[in-house]
């Protein structure tokens, strides 16, 4: 299995461009989640899907965030209009029911200069 | 979820093992007790997890106490690629009662540095 992929690697925008996050969860995996790290505010839950659903966004910053689900094979998470303070590594996991184990995809780097 | 304490670092010899401590004293009857790592720049790695009796796997070992108000992680011959960090977690698993479906709330953690 490939694991969790996440495109791009890295990204580098100017304020006030919109950036598109994208990911593809394991196969068979039901609940997907978009992370946030930076090196003030640690590692922290933006949203969470649940077989395509948005359960709880209660960690997405602020409207300029959005997030979707179209399928069970691709998530993206949008920011519009991006601002410097949006820089971070933006991690994307996925989980199947029966397991107790998130699965992280390798990150995208995002900086907005 | 409980909340976790750990010591921001620690230090470890290489071949030696690595003892990393959790307190987590308001845990719930069942709430398990998780380990991720996370080395630099990469996402975040399952170690092992437990509820209230001592598990091993072939990454670690988790020692619960009895009244499981902290634990232990180890690592029982640490390498250099064990420099991470260690965060404890505790949580309702995906499906149990009280799910928050696999919701991870991670702390600071602790830096281990393993050193030749």
């Amino acid at each position: 299995d490939a694991g969790v992929i996440q495109s791009p690697r890295h990204e580098v925008t100017e304020m006030g461009q919109e950036v598109t996050l994208r990911c593809k969860p394991i196969s068979g995996h039901n609940s997907l989640f978009w992370y946030r790290q930076t090196m003030m505010r640690g590692l922290e839950l933006l949203i969470y899907f649940n077989n395509n659903v948005p359960i709880d966004d209660s960690g997405m910053p602020e409207d300029r965030f959005s997030a979707k689900m179209p399928n069970a094979s691709f998530s993206t998470l949008k920011i519009q209009p991006s601002e410097p303070r949006d820089s971070a590594v933006y991690f994307c996991a996925s989980l199947t029911g029966g397991s107790r184990e998130q699965y992280f995809g390798p990150g995208t780097r995002l900086t907005v200069t | 979820d409980a909340k976790t304490t750990q010591p921001p670092s620690m230090d470890c010899a290489e071949g030696r093992a690595a003892n990393l401590p959790c307190n987590h004293s308001t845990i719930s009857g069942n709430e398990y007790v998780y380990w991720y790592r996370q080395i630099h720049s990469q996402g975040p790695q399952y170690i092992i997890h437990g509820l209230k009796n001592n598990e091993t796997n072939e990454m670690a070992s988790l020692i619960i106490t009895e009244d499981r108000k902290s634990s232990t992680l180890i690592l029982p011959h640490a390498t250099l690629r064990d420099t991470a960090v260690y965060y404890c977690i505790v949580r309702v698993p995906s499906g149990g009662r009280g799910s928050t479906l696999g919701r991870l709330y991670f702390g600071r953690g602790t830096q281990l540095t393993v050193w030749p």
